[in-house]
């Protein structure tokens, strides 16, 4: 399977702690986005990635939320400090990176935080 | 920022009948529409896309309308089948803006449709 994959799919974790989230987008291409989806919303836009420059982060990526692309391939999402409101599907995508380009998502990682 | 409103949330048409699906955008620099398919617990999958040099594509049983002029994009599904119940997003895409460095070539959501095929 050469779509995007993510990992954990699931995690359930006591409020305070803190998760982590990869995600391997499809080989090459450029742009790696993260989304958050709450039950019965369209996904939001969280920040992305061109190549391993973090280019944008939307204000509702508080300062306990952090993502890296350190070698401009895979990317992890880290959430200290989790609180009930952070649960949610963390959706990981991908594009080639030109304007305009397809987005792919992958399954997401379903965070319930206890 | 760009903002995207879809209507109805919910839509119950009979087996065979066809679907219409809305949606309207504010940012008139948007110049890319596709449209998303939600099964529950599954990844959005993109069904269609249409680019703002274009009034309208169709793929099967499934088109895209675009009006620039009056910002409003539409998904119609013909011939509907049972597997076609699931929930459709819309979304928008303002192009980055290479000048600031800044602006997200991401996607702008609508709320979502859920769609429901009567046997």
């Amino acid at each position: 399977d050469t779509g995007v994959s993510q990992d954990p799919r699931h995690k359930i974790t006591k409020r305070g702690q803190n998760v982590t989230f990869r995600c391997d987008p499809i080989s090459e291409h450029n742009r790696l986005y993260w989304y958050r989806q709450t039950l019965g919303q369209g996904p939001e836009f969280l920040t992305y990635f061109q190549n391993e420059a973090q280019l944008e982060k939307s204000r509702l990526l508080s300062d306990r939320f952090s993502a890296e692309r350190p070698k401009g391939s895979f990317s992890t999402l880290e959430i200290q400090r989790t609180e009930q409101g952070d649960s949610a599907m963390y959706l990981c995508a991908s594009s080639e990176g030109t304007e305009g380009n397809t987005i792919y998502f992958g399954e997401g990682s379903w965070l319930t935080v206890v | 920022g760009e903002n995207v409103e879809q209507h109805p949330s919910t839509l119950s048409v009979q087996e065979g009948d066809s679907a219409v699906i809305k949606c309207t955008y504010s940012d008139s620099a948007s110049n890319y529409f596709p449209w998303y398919k939600q099964e529950l617990g599954k990844r959005p999958q993109l069904i269609i896309d249409i680019r703002s040099n274009v009034g309208e594509k169709k793929d099967q049983r499934i088109a895209v309308t675009l009006n620039k002029t009056a910002k409003h994009f539409s998904l119609h599904i013909t011939e509907t089948q049972p597997e076609d119940s699931a929930v459709y997003f819309c979304a928008a895409s303002t192009p980055l803006d290479l000048y600031s460095g800044g602006g997200a070539d991401g996607l702008t959501f609508g709320k979502g449709t859920h769609l429901i095929i009567q046997p």
